[in-house]
């Protein structure tokens, strides 16, 4: 069992929909990111959380620490938000890397 | 700023030969990552640096070796390349651990 969890691995929504992509985790942690792959394979940060809730545009993360699960989520989706999105946590045990999950494919549809 | 560069941007190597991935930021970062990604799978760290001089494995480190010599530079060296190192290269830095890392655009690698 990997100790990233991410679900569901592909999403297909139509534009205008809300979207949600989940990322449950095994192990304490200090941080969790969010990270976006473009189809092209660049690799960009989407957020850092340790706790609570943050909002940047249209994307929106949240952490629950006590049940080690955080949800992305996309308001009002739009094509160009087709891309890979990773969840990734910062153990409190190695202090040093990320363990990153597998990834959701999210096409969104004109 | 340039951010995160790497060269080359793809690469066919043969069986048993050797190459270095180069990596370079322009963001005064202390700590570098290097990171492969094959198809399906999730990230994994091969090797990262908290700063010049300073290099410790990661989860995959077989294969590969690496060096600090200064803040900007972070190359990785495949010395005998096998088909299992056929992936894709990312190279990242940040300015500690809890930040974010920013990355570069990837070394496509083949190796046949």
């Amino acid at each position: 069992k990997n100790e990233v969890e991410q679900s569901p691995q592909n999403l297909t929504a139509q534009e205008g929909e809300f979207i949600t992509i989940n990322c449950s985790y095994s192990v304490g942690i200090s941080a969790l990111h969010w990270l976006q792959q473009h189809p092209g394979g660049g690799i960009v940060s989407l957020f850092m959380l340790s706790s609570g809730k943050k909002k940047h545009g249209r994307l929106i993360a949240t952490i629950n620490i006590q049940e080690k699960h955080s949800s992305l989520h996309i308001t009002a989706s739009h094509p160009r938000d087709s891309a890979v999105y990773i969840c990734a946590v910062l153990e409190e045990t190695s202090g040093s890397r990320l363990t990153f999950g597998e990834g959701t494919q999210l096409t969104v549809n004109p | 700023n340039a951010g995160v560069t790497q060269t080359p941007k793809f690469r066919i190597l043969k069986i048993g030969q050797s190459m270095t991935l180069q990596c370079t930021q322009d963001m005064n970062h202390n700590y570098m990552y290097w990171y492969r990604q094959d198809p399906g799978m999730g990230l994994k760290l091969i090797y990262y640096s908290v700063g010049a001089g300073i290099t410790d494995k990661g989860e995959v480190p077989n294969g590969y070796n690496v060096s600090r010599s200064t803040t900007e530079d972070f190359p990785l060296r495949l010395e005998l390349a096998a088909p299992s190192q056929t992936s894709v290269y990312f190279c990242a830095s940040s300015y500690s651990f809890r930040y974010e890392q920013y990355f570069g655009p990837g070394t496509r690698l083949t190796v046949t």
